[in-house]
């Protein structure tokens, strides 16, 4: 089956740790992104890939950075610069052609700094 | 401005109700237009996109009005199992598909 895999589900990161999330998806999409939501509160573009290689900040990319480096995998990690990482975070990948344009989205992360 | 923008709500409906949510976007280039559905802790599902001539689903009906750059989602004869976070998304032709989803509405569906 095709989709869009995100790991861990639940994550704990110390203070001053860098982590990474996972997100990998065997659709075939050229497009990929990562979004924080906060309890209460939509999702907030972090990054995004338009093809390999090739990356552009979201709206609240400090504190963030991703890696494409293969058309199936988008890797976000958290660096200890993030003052305030304890959140949802959501893994989507989307295709583009003509009218027929979705999101499909991972499980998400729950990231928790203790 | 905010590039996408709608009413967080709540919105406390009674079954049978019908209620109509707008989500408004700033930039007209604008191409792509969606709604979707986000169950408490899940990850968000698409519900439905929407069209330049209106597109309707059973009890779902969706409109874009690109000259006052907004869309709508109604919902008629609402049912407990509609309550949930519903997330407008817009995705310009520019700017390298900056997909942006909208901060939500929430919905409560009450017997």
């Amino acid at each position: 089956d095709g989709g869009i895999t995100q790991s861990p589900k639940y994550l704990f990161r110390k203070e001053g740790q860098n982590v990474t999330l996972s997100c990998e998806q065997n659709l075939n999409h050229d497009a990929m992104y990562w979004y924080r939501q906060d309890p209460g509160q939509g999702l907030r573009l972090i990054y995004y890939s338009q093809i390999v290689n090739d990356f552009q900040k979201g709206d609240i990319a400090e504190g963030y950075s991703v890696s494409r480096e293969k058309k199936e995998s988008f890797p976000l990690t958290v660096t200890s610069a993030q003052k305030n990482p304890t959140a949802f975070y959501l893994c989507a990948s989307i295709f583009f052609r003509g009218g027929n344009t979705e999101a499909f989205f991972g499980q998400g992360t729950r990231l928790t700094v203790v | 401005r905010k590039e996408v923008e709608q009413d967080p709500g709540p919105f406390n409906v009674p079954e049978g109700a019908t209620v109509a949510f707008n989500c408004t976007y700033s930039n007209s280039a604008s191409q792509s237009f969606f709604w979707y559905r986000q169950d408490c802790r899940k990850e968000p599902k698409l519900l439905m996109s929407v069209y330049s001539s209106g597109n309707e689903d059973g009890r779902f009906t969706a409109q874009l009005n690109r000259a006052s750059q907004y869309i709508s989602l109604l919902i008629r004869d609402s049912k407990l199992s509609d309550s949930a976070t519903y997330l407008c998304v817009v995705i310009p032709v520019t700017g390298g598909f900056k997909t942006i989803f909208g901060a939500g509405t929430r919905l409560f569906v009450k017997a």
